[in-house]
């Protein structure tokens, strides 16, 4: 198993320009999320989704959308980047429909918003 | 509201134990995440609490007390290669997870 994969690993946009975050699992996990790490901060939830077709928001939404149209895919829109959204953004997965259990992190992609 | 506060750095001897303690304010916990990550790497999971008491998952352990809003990670035996950041993290309702700011642990020879 490839686990959680992320494309790309880096990235550099300029203020306005949109982009999708790619996110795949193929573990069959029903639980997948978005995070966002500031430097010397903990994991912020931005997105998550309990299965197919269902996504809810977290913590800090804003600026984001998401949708789940299989199992296996999870990616994470930016429709108008902002200097304040320059961040590593980590997907996960979760065989549980829960947070709260243990979660497999992909590798993360750095975005820089100039 | 939700906050989870963490020391930001610890700093231990190889071989030793060190505990990381976690204490929390969120309406309607559910339960206590511990994760690990190093330097550019992603988080990786290393224990859950969801009821009161220890667990144990060999050199490392956490504890929750609900009562108390506080739980911690204990690391023992500790190895170079333990030095990373340690986050805990908690549950509200509705698949809310919030961390921690994370504690940066530098294990010295």
């Amino acid at each position: 198993n490839a686990g959680v994969t992320q494309t790309p690993k880096f990235q550099v946009l300029k203020t306005g320009q949109s982009m999708t975050l790619q996110c795949a699992q193929d573990m069959n996990h029903e639980y997948m999320s978005w995070y966002r790490q500031d430097p010397g901060m903990g994991l912020r939830l931005i997105h998550y989704s309990v299965g197919a077709g269902i996504t809810d928001q977290g913590e800090v939404p804003n600026g984001y959308n998401v949708s789940r149209s299989t199992t296996e895919d999870f990616p994470l829109r930016l429709l108008s980047a902002a200097p304040s959204q320059t961040s590593v953004y980590f997907c996960a997965s979760s065989p549980e429909t829960s947070g709260n259990y243990e979660q497999y992190f992909g590798p993360g992609t750095r975005l820089t918003v100039t | 509201g939700q906050s989870l506060e963490q020391p930001s750095e610890v700093t231990a001897v190889e071989g030793a134990i060190v505990q990381i303690n976690c204490t929390y304010q969120t309406s309607g916990f559910y339960g206590l995440s511990w994760y690990q990550q190093h330097d550019g790497g992603a988080p990786t999971f290393l224990s859950y609490n969801a009821l009161d008491g220890l667990e144990e998952t060999g050199r490392f352990s956490s504890f929750l007390s609900r009562s108390d809003s506080y739980g911690y990670l204990l690391l023992q035996e500790l190895q170079m290669k333990d030095s990373a950041s340690y986050f805990c993290a908690g549950e509200t309702g509705a698949n809310n997870l919030f961390f921690g700011t994370g504690t940066r642990l530098t294990v010295i020879p």
